[in-house]
């Protein structure tokens, strides 16, 4: 079946630097992609749509210039939490649209000290 | 605007019995429908969906799920749970294309041996 591959799993950084956080779809391409963040024992939320080739399109109350998406190719989309600070750890968690349903990635979890 | 009720937070079962999750949704259009299981710390694993047909959805892992359009309800049933399906499961409806998903808040699964 389709996949979606995260990378990395895990992240832990320091207050005010920049991670970064790729999405690969590995057997199929996506035109879109989707971001969701999730706090601790709390559900998913989608943050912002990622589209090839044109800007990412950020639901109501994402800060569009701390969160930097980037969907360079048909397999790739990333996603940057810029100047992160602690209350930006979660885990963060990607979806692509193959035929058939959304699937995820395995998610990444941030941590920021 | 579209929603997700899973209106209950924890629900014990004892291994072997029967288990039903609830799940109520709110969408302007036709909706599509998924189950998602997550463990700790993991990705969101897709235990079935329905997108249009038969109301009856049978899914991975020996769970089953039907739609009831009269009651905007996608009730998740497995007839004899496993200490293997502890887990937290999401409710989550969207439209398909370019749309992402909308989660319920998520029912957390204890087995009891």
């Amino acid at each position: 079946g389709a996949v979606v591959s995260q990378h990395p799993s895990w992240v832990i950084c320091k207050s005010g630097t920049s991670v970064k956080i790729e999405c690969r779809s590995l057997d199929f391409q996506a035109t879109t992609m989707f971001w969701y963040r999730q706090f601790p024992k709390q559900s998913l939320m989608l943050m912002a749509t990622s589209n090839e080739g044109s800007k990412a399109t950020y639901e109501q109350g994402v800060e569009k210039d701390k969160f930097l998406i980037n969907h360079a190719s048909l397999t790739l989309s990333t996603l940057t939490v810029t100047s992160a600070h602690p209350e930006d750890s979660s885990f963060y968690i990607c979806s692509a649209l193959p035929d058939g349903g959304y699937t995820f990635g395995s998610g990444t979890r941030l941590t920021v000290v | 605007a579209q929603s997700v009720t899973q209106p209950d937070i924890h629900i014990t079962v004892s291994e072997g019995a029967s288990l039903e999750l609830r799940c109520n949704y709110s969408y302007g259009a036709t909706p599509y429908l998924f189950w998602y299981v997550q463990s700790p710390g993991q990705g969101l694993q897709l235990l079935l969906k329905y997108f249009s047909g038969d109301t009856l959805v049978q899914g991975i892992k020996g769970f089953e799920a039907e739609f009831k359009r009269s009651q905007s309800s996608f009730n998740l049933r497995k007839p004899s749970v496993h200490w293997s399906d502890a887990a937290e499961y999401f409710c989550a409806v969207g439209g398909g294309g370019a749309d992402g998903l909308t989660f319920g808040k998520g029912t957390h699964l204890i087995i009891q041996p």
